[in-house]
């Protein structure tokens, strides 16, 4: 079974500092990675995925992640946070197999941007 | 292009009853998926069709069924809600089954079981 673990269910920055949201996962096959952002009374979009290739993906709206094995991580970083960003944030994981049809999604974390 | 449009947007139901919710996809998009997101939740996997085919299906008692059309939208019912089915209710499109294709998600159906 596959799980994901997002440390931090709120998370408040200031405006122009780094954005640091971490995801960690669980997973007995080799992984593809997301991370999607939700706006209020809004469906997901999705922010950046990871299939393979390249660890360090660049994704919409200036965010990256980086897909670290040894450390199960895929944690989601913007340089310079927009008061724009304030939103929701889940990393979701799904098998890289023929059984690819689900995201298990984390319970998310509460971006908070002050100005 | 006109994105994942779901209907209606809000429903009340009282517990013991049925209901239906209904999805139509990206126009070309061939699979649909449904999530369900509890308040506070990440959203959790519960269908997904291709080709009006079950290609999976998540841990949802049978009280949840659902089914895809020959133009591709979808609907979801559940039976004999219970409180805890109060949810948003997602779906996604994407151009075929498997998550190496974008899923595209729908702004949702929020549910209220009283």
């Amino acid at each position: 079974a596959q799980s994901v673990t997002q440390l931090g269910s709120h998370v408040s920055v200031s405006e122009g500092a780094l954005v640091l949201l971490r995801c960690n996962y669980s997973s007995s096959v080799p992984p593809y990675l997301f991370w999607y952002v939700q706006y209020p009374n809004q469906g997901l979009q999705l922010l950046l995925k990871y299939t393979t290739g390249a660890t360090l993906v660049k994704g919409i709206n200036g965010f990256e992640a980086e897909f670290k094995k040894s450390e199960t991580s895929f944690h989601l970083t913007k340089p310079s946070a927009h008061m724009s960003d304030a939103a929701e944030y889940f990393c979701a994981v799904s098998n890289s197999g023929g059984s690819n049809y689900k995201l298990t999604f984390g319970k998310g974390t509460l971006l908070t941007v002050n100005p | 292009d006109a994105g994942v449009t779901q209907s209606p947007t809000h429903l009340i139901k009282t517990r013991g009853q049925h209901v239906t919710l209904r999805c139509s996809p990206i126009s070309g998009h061939k699979s649909v998926s449904w999530y369900q997101q509890v308040l506070g939740q990440g959203p959790q996997f519960i269908f997904q069709y291709y080709e009006k085919e079950e290609r999976g299906r998540g841990n949802f008692p049978d009280r949840f069924s659902a089914r895809q059309f020959p133009n591709y939208s979808s609907e979801l019912n559940v039976n004999a809600l219970l409180l805890g089915d109060s949810a948003l209710y997602l779906c996604a499109s994407s151009w075929a089954a498997g998550t190496d294709y974008e899923q595209y998600f729908g702004p949702g159906t929020r549910l209220t079981v009283t």
